[in-house]
């Protein structure tokens, strides 16, 4: 059974910094990888999607990289803002069209 | 724009009186899904369609039941909510190409 962990629970960073939050993953047969954002009481925003054959990703200022082998990846948000302030969530999609979610991390940016 | 709407944003309802919430889409993707999101969890997977044909999750209570009339259209039924059935309910959509998946806003239930 696919798990997905993300770290850190929860980060708080000055704005203006480069920041990186991390997804982990047991099974490294996957199809693809999302990032999505949300924000209080909302639904899901899609980021980024990586397919399996991929390794990274770039959208503005966020690069997300895929490391299948090891089971894991990265999204790296630079310059970072007071309205990235949300929480990130991280699936995996192992087949079948479903996907399996981390937990997220939480992210306040202060200005 | 094309996209994935959910209705009602908010719902009240009482301790078991069946309630439905609905899922539309404009995006003509041929998979659609349901997730319940509690306070400070990773969105579940309720169930899903692939076309008309129907996916339940095995941990998916009975209480909760589907319905998709047409491509663009998706229910939710819960039959008798419980105090533990408050969450947000989030509608999903996937692409045939990049099975990449678009949310709705989402529902939030609260039982009372």
């Amino acid at each position: 059974k696919q798990e997905v962990t993300q770290i850190p629970a929860a980060l708080s960073v000055p704005e203006g910094e480069n920041l990186v939050l991390n997804c982990s993953f047991t099974d490294s047969a996957i199809y693809n990888l999302q990032w999505f954002r949300q924000d209080p009481g909302k639904g899901l925003t899609s980021l980024l999607l990586i397919q399996s054959s991929q390794r990274e990703q770039t959208s503005g200022r966020l690069n997300a990289s895929l490391d299948k082998s090891s089971g894991r990846s990265t999204l790296y948000i630079a310059a970072s803002q007071p309205g990235d302030s949300a929480t990130y969530l991280c699936a995996v999609n192992s087949g079948y069209s479903t996907l399996t979610f981390g937990k997220g991390t939480m992210l306040l940016v202060s200005p | 724009d094309a996209m994935v709407i959910q209705n009602p944003r908010y719902q009240v309802t009482q301790f078991g009186k069946p309630v439905t919430l609905s899922c539309s889409q404009t995006l003509n993707h041929n998979v659609m899904y349901w997730y319940q999101q509690k306070s400070s969890q990773a969105p579940k997977l309720l169930f899903h369609y692939y076309d008309k044909d129907f996916n339940n999750e095995a941990d998916t209570p009975d209480n909760f039941q589907s319905r998709r009339p047409n491509t663009s259209f998706c229910f939710l039924d819960i039959r008798s909510p419980g105090l533990g059935d408050a969450a947000m309910y989030l509608c999903a959509t996937s692409s045939p190409l990049s099975y990449e998946q678009y949310f709705g806003p989402g529902t939030r239930l609260t039982v009372t």
